[in-house]
Order: C-alpha cells, then structure tokens, then sequence
C-alpha cells in the first residue's frame, strides 16, 4: 500500500527562521494535500497541488509538488510563533477503482519567540 | 451543514463499556472517513465510506470497532468494550470525492480510564 513519509519529524526553530518540510510518497502521487493541526484542535487545510511542478502559497507558505520524486516540500518563510503545530500531508491513494486518503505522520514544529 | 460536526466532543468512559461516535459530514460530500489519532502520532486510517458502503475497512483495529453511515449522510463508529489503549482523537472528514480537499471535524476525544 502507498505510504507518505514526512521529513523531518520535528522541528524547533527560532522566529524569522526559514524551514522546510518534506513529504516522499511511496508510490504515484494523484495530487498532495497539506494541512495544519494546532495542538488540541482539528486539522485545517492550506493547499492542495495536483500537478507536477505546481507551487501554491498562502501568506509566507509555499508548498511545490515534484510528481517525477514522488514528492511535496512545504516552505516557510520567515517564520512566526503562529506556525506552530503539526503539519500532515495527505494524499489520495487509489484503491479497487476508488479513492482513500492516506496521511504522512506529521511535522511537529515549534517556533521559538 | 456548514462544515463536519462530530459528537460528542468530549468523552470519558469506564474500561469495558460502549461508545459510539458520531459524525455528521458537510451535506452532499459522498466520502466519509475516520481517522484516529493518538498523543502525539499522525493520523492513523480507520474506514472509509462512499456512500453508505464501504470499501475500506483494513485499518479497523480489532472486531470490537465497528461503522456504519446511513442515508450517505450521518457516520456512527461504535467501540465496544473500550480498552485503555483505545483513548485517542478520533477524527471525521468528508469530501466530496479524491481528488478534493477533505474536511476535518474538530474531533471526538476519548478517554477510557
């Protein structure tokens, strides 16, 4: 089965920081979702790419979509004490004809003021 | 609705006793899925429906978890005789269908002491 594996698994950095998060998919990707969980809260969606080369940003957030690696980056830009939080990348993953998402484990990151 | 609802959001119960779940997605998304997510780890899948069937059900942990969704709407995941290991967030989202954004509800924490 398809497997998204996020990189680094935690990152603490000091405000005004740039950073980067990975995610490497195991297998075809058929578009890349990020999200963003504040602790305790639910997860809140940022950007979805769906096709190879394609950037999005949102604020000081931008994420690309390499389809050849597999393979998304999140980049920061910046950073602030509100980007903390655990950032999950999903996935569609194809299935018997249809489609369930699977999640990468998270990139917990810490802004330190 | 609105958005994903999910009650209760809170729920504490003793080892050994029923609980069931529920989940009310965004009106006219025909996917539904659950997620539970422990302290501290990603989101792990659980079942998924389309409709009212469902064509995943791998990442049900044991026979003692159980869903159902009726009408293509409302979503009920019953755990039965809850073990200690079962306390999580356990997460619903809906969409409209790969490869669509999903949307998350705040999440129903489970505590079995």
């Amino acid at each position: 089965s398809q497997e998204l594996e996020q990189s680094p698994q935690s990152l603490i950095v000091q405000e005004g920081k740039n950073l980067t998060i990975n995610c490497t998919s195991s297998k075809t990707l058929y578009g890349l979702y990020w999200y963003k969980q504040k602790y305790g809260e639910g997860l809140i969606f940022l950007m979805m790419l769906q096709k190879g080369g394609e950037e999005k940003s949102h604020e000081k957030i931008t994420a690309k979509l390499d389809e050849k690696k597999q393979q998304s980056s999140l980049h920061i830009t910046a950073s602030q004490p509100s980007h903390a939080g655990i950032y999950l990348c999903g996935a569609p993953q194809r299935t018997s004809g249809t489609y369930k998402y699977i999640f990468g484990t998270g990139t917990r990151l810490k802004v330190l003021a | 609705g609105a958005g994903v609802s999910q009650s209760p959001s809170n729920k504490v119960t003793e080892k050994g006793k029923d609980v069931e779940l529920r989940c009310d997605p965004i009106s006219g998304h025909t996917a539904l899925y659950w997620y539970r997510q422990s302290l501290g780890q990603g989101l792990e899948f659980l079942i998924y429906f389309q409709g009212n069937s469902a064509p995943d059900k791998s990442g049900l942990p044991s026979d003692r978890f159980s869903a159902e969704r009726t009408g293509g709407s409302v979503s009920t995941l019953t755990i039965q005789r809850t073990q200690q290991e079962d306390s999580a967030v356990y997460l619903c989202a809906s969409t409209l269908g790969a490869p669509w954004e999903a949307f998350f509800g705040q999440g129903t924490r489970l505590t079995v002491v």
